[in-house]
């Protein structure tokens, strides 16, 4: 397993802000993605992010209003832009380990924002 | 698209209770399923997970489940839950090697 940490756990913003969150895993990783969890709802998957690239964005989700960083293997960033109170929700970071198998995914402990 | 259905939003049961909770994809191809679980306050765990071999498989905390190719489901069972198995429980599926995609969770509460 790893250890991952993400910064902020949680955070209250005003509308109109915007907010980084860092992801940190202590072990080598070859995937690394950003998934979101809106109240009562399941996780829906933002995007993964690529080493010294651009991130791949799912349906849905645009670079302007998430953009990604990804400098190293063990190191990514979120930011949520231009935020909403739609923006509300528990943001995760997931990864593969390096010599795990794609889609056996462990999870950060999540950041919960909230958005005036 | 592909999708992944877990029919029980909500479900309540007592402690000794035996557990199914039902999850359902859609066709395309090999799949690779796996349970997580969410604890109140904590992240996602990983409960159990299917690649290959024999389709029943054993996760932590006494918890099963099949997959049952011809009815594209993946059933998690437990005989008797526990007070402490009240979590959320969510099914996942990838196709060939693809992203995860989640289905819409399971709330359990196990009353004591």
């Amino acid at each position: 397993s790893a250890v991952i940490s993400q910064k902020p756990s949680r955070d209250i913003c005003q509308r109109g802000t915007s907010l980084t969150i860092q992801c940190q895993v202590d072990s080598q990783v070859t995937m690394m993605f950003w998934y979101r969890q809106q109240p009562g709802q399941s996780l829906t998957l933002i995007a993964t992010a690529n080493q010294g690239s651009e991130a791949t964005y799912e349906s849905g989700f645009v670079i302007d209003k998430f953009p990604i960083s990804r400098p190293n293997l063990t190191f990514s960033t979120l930011t949520v832009s231009n935020m909403s109170p739609e923006d509300s929700s528990i943001y995760l970071c997931s990864v593969v380990l390096a010599g795990g198998i794609t889609g056996e995914l462990f999870f950060g402990e999540g950041s919960r924002l909230t958005v005036l | 698209a592909q999708s992944v259905s877990q029919h029980n939003h909500h479900v309540i049961l007592s402690e000794a209770a035996s557990l199914e909770l039902g999850c359902n994809y859609s066709y395309g191809g090999t799949v690779n399923l796996f349970w997580y679980v969410q604890y109140p306050g904590q992240h996602l765990q990983l409960l159990l997970k299917y690649f290959s071999g024999d389709p029943l498989v054993k996760g932590i905390k006494g918890f099963e489940a099949e997959f049952i190719k011809s009815k594209f489901s993946f059933n998690l069972r437990k005989p008797s839950v526990q007070w402490s198995d009240t979590a959320e429980y969510f099914c996942a599926v990838s196709w060939a090697g693809n992203m995860l995609t989640f289905g819409g969770g399971t709330r359990l509460m196990v009353k004591p």
